[in-house]
C-alpha cells in the first residue's frame, strides 16, 4: 500500500531535550516536506526536500533540522524543543512540487 | 497580506444544500490549484486539481478557478454528513517556478442531517 508513515503518532516532551520525528514514505518520491498545523494558522511548510541530500528552507524553519540522506526518509529533529513548537506535524511526499502531495497521519507534539 | 487568503469557518450547513468554499489569491505566477480535504485527527487529502483556469467536475465536486479574479472555487452539490471536514486550498506556479505550494488556513464544513 502505497504511504507515507511518520513516527511518533503522539510525543509528550519537556523543553531543551533533542527529538526526532521519522518520516518514510514507499513510492518513490522525489520530493518530501514538512509542515505544521496550528489552529487559525493552517499549514506551513517547514523544511522541504527536492532529492537526496537537498534541502532547503520553508516558511518557518526556525528550530527545526532535517537530512535526507535516503530517498525514502526525511526525519524532522529538534534541537533543542520549545513550547511554542507544541503543534501538529505532517510529513509529505510528491514527485514533484506541484503535484499531489501525499501526507503521513500526523504528529502530535506537546512541549512541556 | 498572506498569499493566499482562506476563511476558517466554521461552515454549517444541513444535508443536502449546495456548499461553495473560496479562497483568494495575491500571486499571479500561481498556475496549479488543487483543494485538499481533512477529516478530523488525519492528514490531508487531495480532492481536485487544476492547472490554469476553467472548471473541473468529479461527482458531486467541481473546482472552479478565475485567475482574473485570483480567486478559487469548490463546489459541493448535495452535500452530506460524511463531508463534514476542513477543506484546504493550495496554489502554486507551473514548472520553472516555484515548486513548493502555499496552503491557506483551511475552511471546516460541518454538514448535518
Amino acid at each position: 500500500e502505497a504511504q507515507v508513515t511518520q513516527n511518533p503518532r503522539y510525543l509528550i516532551t519537556v523543553t531543551g531535550k533533542k527529538l526526532t520525528v521519522t518520516c518514510s514514505q514507499n513510492m518513490n518520491h522525489e520530493y518530501m516536506s514538512w509542515y505544521r498545523q496550528d489552529p487559525g494558522l493552517g499549514l506551513r511548510q517547514i523544511y522541504y526536500s527536492m532529492n537526496v541530500e537537498v534541502t532547503d528552507k520553508g516558511d518557518v524553519p526556525e528550530g527545526y533540522k532535517v537530512s535526507r540522506k535516503e530517498k525514502r526518509n526525511f526525519p524532522l529533529i529538534l534541537e533543542s524543543p520549545s513550547p511554542n513548537q507544541t503543534s501538529l506535524y505532517f510529513c509529505a511526499s510528491s514527485f514533484a512540487g506541484n503535484t499531489e502531495a501525499f501526507f503521513g497521519q500526523g504528529t502530535r507534539l506537546t512541549v512541556v | 497580506q498572506k498569499e493566499v487568503e482562506q476563511d476558517p469557518g466554521p461552515l454549517s450547513v444541513p444535508e443536502g444544500a449546495i456548499v461553495s468554499l473560496n479562497c483568494t489569491y495575491s500571486n499571479s505566477a500561481f498556475q496549479y490549484f488543487m483543494w485538499y480535504r481533512q477529516y478530523s485527527r488525519k492528514g490531508p487529502e487531495l480532492l481536485m486539481y487544476t492547472y490554469s483556469s476553467g472548471n473541473k467536475e468529479d461527482g458531486r465536486f467541481t473546482a472552479q478557478v478565475d485567475k482574473s479574479s485570483k480567486y478559487i472555487s469548490l463546489f459541493i452539490r448535495d452535500s452530506q454528513p460524511s463531508d463534514s471536514a476542513t477543506y484546504l486550498c493550495a496554489m502554486g506556479g507551473a514548472s520553472g517556478g516555484s515548486y513548493i505550494p502555499t496552503f491557506g488556513r483551511g475552511t471546516s464544513l460541518i454538514v448535518h442531517p
